[in-house]
């Protein structure tokens, strides 16, 4: 079983700053989910990667599979980033591929 | 396009009572997912479906939950008897095809707003 650890728990952070948010897990996987949560509950998805980094717009989300830790990076932070982030991760074919196991998320507050 | 949609989105049940909560998949999306999140805690997988069958339901409590897929409709997840640890958030997500790797080209997961149930 995938254990997914993520840090920090609650994040606060200036209007502006750029912001990391780390996920880390314990065993190989498929590929691996970065989830907005907002105040209101609603969840989004805004990377699947299984190698490498992607990139929209101020988001950054990259991935080193050797040592099983991913990152969220936000650039020019906002207030209207604030929400939870997810991370989850997604097993290999054949071993409980169709479960994905979710971190506890951070917590993300930006002042203006 | 209206996207997942869930319903009712709040729900209060007494103890012993039975909650049903739906779900309507996007357009086009047969493949649907069922995840609970309960207070202070992480989403958890229940229960995979599609069309009419149930693919993985490892993630689902033994007894008193149940979930279907029927041919016309929207999703069901059924709980009976419902005890106050069941008051949680249960959300619902589909994909056009199984939801794998990238390289399956099966990486949409669009989830539902949620399903906030409270057990008196």
């Amino acid at each position: 079983k995938n254990e997914v650890e993520q840090s920090p728990q609650n994040l606060t952070a200036q209007e502006g700053e750029f912001i990391t948010i780390n996920c880390s897990y314990s065993v190989g996987i498929s590929a691996l989910h970065w989830l907005q949560q907002h105040p209101g509950g609603g969840i989004v998805s805004l990377f699947m990667l299984s190698s490498g980094k992607k990139k929209h717009g101020r988001l950054i989300a990259t991935i080193n599979i050797q040592e099983k830790h991913s990152s969220l990076h936000i650039t020019a932070s906002h207030p209207r980033d604030s929400a939870v982030y997810i991370c989850a991760v997604k097993g290999v074919p054949g071993a409980g591929s169709y479960q994905l196991t979710f971190g506890k998320g951070t917590k993300l507050s930006v002042i203006p | 396009n209206a996207g997942v949609m869930q319903n009712p989105r709040h729900l209060v049940r007494r103890r012993g009572q039975e909650a049903r909560l739906r779900c309507s998949p996007m357009k086009g999306h047969s493949h649907v997912y069922w995840y609970r999140q309960l207070p202070e805690e992480g989403l958890k997988f229940m229960v995979y479906l599609q069309k009419e069958n149930i693919i993985d339901e490892s993630g689902m409590p033994k007894e008193r939950f149940s979930a279907e897929f029927p041919k016309e409709g929207p999703s069901i997840l059924r709980i009976q008897q419902v005890v106050r640890g069941d008051s949680a958030a249960y959300f619902c997500a589909s994909s056009p095809r199984v939801f794998g790797t990238e390289s399956s080209g099966a990486n949409v997961l669009t989830f539902g707003a949620g399903s906030r149930l409270t057990v008196l």
